[in-house]
């Protein structure tokens, strides 16, 4: 599985556009980009997914580049509970179960 | 649907000692996952199966067993427990195939303490 790259931490303002970078360069063409997040002392939540068309839905946006090799989410009217650690990771569709894996993700937090 | 569901949500343990986090999942998922997550720390996969009867381990396997006697249920068993297993413990499962095959559901976590 491709590897992934997210900043540490980040701020955003309550309110505001959260817009949370991944980086993966080394993506292959049949790897989707999944964001997951985790509020604290909870488990992960599945947020969204996509292969190269920017999707939607009512928790966020996802938008890839066109090369494919990073990717933004989207948290378009951030509130203080959408602080928690948000994770990107990219797997194909048919993925080996052992390589369910995930990074350290980026902790944002929202700012009243 | 209750998704995953794990029990118990804290326990103390004593160094030594054994126990069985349960798990169980009411999707019809194939694929079932543990992991650890320790403070300040990203998750672990233990182990994971593919379906019931079929278990490999992940990352951290050492100190851990599990089985799969049937779809729904993937109990982790820790024996002779030691400090360095305590941590929160999560169970997830996911379909395994189709394009939401790869989205992975969490259970809300296991705390354990090893004292």
């Amino acid at each position: 599985d491709a590897k992934t790259t997210q900043p540490t931490s980040m701020d955003c303002a309550e309110g505001r556009a959260a817009n949370l970078p991944c980086n993966h360069s080394t993506i292959s063409g049949n790897e989707y980009v999944y964001w997951y997040r985790q509020i604290h002392s909870q488990g992960p939540q599945y947020i969204i997914h996509g292969l190269k068309n920017n999707e939607t839905n009512e928790m966020a946006s996802l938008i890839i580049t066109e090369d494919r090799k990073s990717s933004t989410l989207i948290l378009p009217h951030a509130t203080l509970r959408d602080t928690a650690v948000y994770y990107c990771i990219v797997r194909p569709l048919r993925t080996n179960a052992g390589k369910s894996t995930f990074g350290d993700g980026t902790t944002l937090t929202v700012k009243p | 649907n209750a998704g995953v569901t794990q029990t118990p949500k804290f326990r103390i343990l004593k160094i030594g000692q054994s126990m069985t986090l349960q798990c169980a999942q009411d999707m019809n998922h194939n694929y079932m996952y543990w992991y650890r997550q320790d403070p300040g720390m990203g998750l672990k996969l233990i182990y994971y199966s593919v379906g019931a009867g079929i278990t490999d381990k992940g990352e951290v396997p050492n100190g851990y067993n599990v089985s799969r006697s049937t779809t729904e249920d993937f109990p982790l068993r820790l024996e002779l427990a030691a400090p360095s297993q305590t941590s929160v413990y999560f169970c997830a499962s996911s379909l395994g195939q189709g394009e939401s095959g790869n989205t992975i559901y969490f259970g809300e976590g296991s705390w354990l303490t090893v004292v």
